[in-house]
């Protein structure tokens, strides 16, 4: 099957620098990635959908400022945690769909692991 | 908007038993996709089977099975003969038929435990 790579998949950083989270599409083109968060035994919580040339649309409640999209390619993904903060210490997800619309299944990148201190 | 509910926050079965997971959910739509997804300790999110609701039939894969019942929006799973390797959070997910772009929404999940 597809295989979406996230990378890292933990990192740790201190308070007020930035982080960069990268979500690749192995063997497809997703025009359209999706990022997610998840708190400890909570279901995820979609933050912003990710649109290759284009900007991210975000959810309501999550500062686009903070939380920088980049989609250049039809591969490739980008999170950017900017002065990052304790309180955003968390599990990020991304996942994509194949462009193509071939199958309706979504494939989920392995995590990233979070730890602002 | 879609809202997917799971009314069971945990549940435990024992191994070589059967186990079923309940899913509501609410949308206006009339063509969607409903899922499973599977997150082991390692988090790693894994589809476990998927449902179209213009299909009538149930969905199977193998040990796991779908009971959809469009008109009640329920969408329950049900695993047999349990593995320890089931033990999971299982998430029901909802996708309205479109794009690639189309959105999924999770439900709350559930904790599965399967003990030997």
């Amino acid at each position: 099957g597809a295989v979406v790579s996230q990378h890292p998949s933990w990192v740790i950083c201190k308070s007020g620098t930035s982080v960069k989270i990268e979500c690749r599409s192995l063997d497809f083109q997703a025009t359209t990635m999706f990022w997610y968060r998840q708190f400890p035994k909570q279901s995820l919580m979609l933050m912003a959908t990710s649109n290759e040339g284009s900007k991210a649309t975000y959810e309501q409640g999550v500062e686009k400022d903070k939380f920088l999209i980049n989609h250049a390619s039809l591969t490739l993904s980008t999170l950017t945690v900017t002065s990052a903060h304790p309180e955003d210490s968390s599990f990020y997800i991304c996942s994509a769909r194949d462009s193509r619309g071939v199958g309706t299944e979504a494939f989920f990148g392995q995590g990233t692991r979070l730890t602002v201190v | 908007a879609q809202t997917v509910t799971q009314s069971q926050p945990e549940m435990s079965v024992q191994e070589a038993e059967t186990v079923t997971l309940s899913c509501t959910y609410d949308t206006s739509e009339n063509n969607y996709y409903l899922f499973w997804y599977k997150q082991p300790p390692s988090r790693q999110m894994i589809l476990v089977i998927r449902q179209e609701a213009y299909k009538q039939q149930n969905a199977t894969e193998n040990r796991f099975s779908v009971n959809f019942q469009k008109a009640a929006k329920s969408f329950s799973l049900k695993i047999s003969d349990s593995q320890l390797g089931d033990t999971a959070m299982y998430f029901c997910a909802f996708m309205k038929q479109g794009t690639s772009g189309s959105r999924l929404t999770f439900g709350e999940g559930t904790q599965l435990t399967v003990n030997p």
